[in-house]
């Protein structure tokens, strides 16, 4: 079966760092770019970080930028995003998410999603 | 960074309308935009990629279409598990973004 499975999120508190995983199965994970968005209580969605196949490029959104890694492990078909100096701000669900590859051509939309971490940041 | 300001935040409608959503896009994006769905609780589903391409299994009664730098997403016949908050994005380039959302609720 194709999916992605997140794991990793928690209670943790501000300052604090924690590490995120997704484990895919069912493609060819080293073919794909992979991405962290999440969503915070109530509110909608923000990308986080994407890292292209091969590791070759990797963006941050500015609010994490400095705090936050994002890599990958293709021989373990595994993404992870560490997380350092969390701040209350955030909180949120985590979603991994795979970009739509079209004839070899990557595009930076979303096709598979996981279920996404639930990521609290509270004293 | 290029916005995306969605419209309208929520719309009522019932079973069978046509509901239209738009997107406008601070910047020239080309065609470089997605229209997900997302369902309480639930990860959000991609409808259509670069503007107007269904994504496979997604039904007909969606579709996309483009002017310039506004974007519309079209749902033709409004069905019970169409219920839900619809979100685009911009793909034309990094910090990639999404709008603001857009809640179809039951008239």
């Amino acid at each position: 079966e194709v999916q992605l499975v997140e794991s990793g999120g928690g209670l943790v508190k501000p300052g604090g760092s924690l590490r995120l995983s997704c484990a895919a199965s069912g493609f060819t994970f080293s073919s794909f770019g992979m991405n962290w968005v999440r969503q915070a209580p109530g509110k909608g969605l923000e990308w986080v970080s994407s890292i292209t196949s091969g590791s070759s490029y990797i963006y941050y959104a500015d609010s994490v930028r400095g705090r936050f890694t994002i890599s990958r492990d293709d021989a373990k078909n595994s993404l992870s995003l560490q997380m350092n100096s969390l701040r209350v701000e955030d909180t949120a669900v985590y979603y991994c998410a795979r970009v739509v590859v079209v004839a070899g051509q990557t595009y930076w939309f979303f096709d598979l999603w996981g279920r996404g971490t639930l990521v609290t940041v509270s004293s | 960074d290029i916005q995306m300001t969605q419209s309208p935040s929520s719309v009522s409608a019932s079973v069978g309308d046509r509901v239209t959503i738009t997107c406008r896009a601070s910047q020239g994006i080309s065609s470089w935009l997605a229209w997900y769905q997302q369902k309480p609780g639930k990860a959000p589903k991609l409808l259509i990629y670069a503007a107007s391409s269904l994504q496979s299994g997604v039904p007909s009664r969606f579709s996309g279409s483009t002017s310039g730098t506004d974007f519309t997403l079209t749902i033709s016949s409004l069905q019970p598990e169409d219920f839900a908050t619809y979100y685009c994005q911009q793909a034309n380039s990094f910090p990639l973004t999404f709008g603001g959302g857009t809640k179809v609720e039951i008239e």
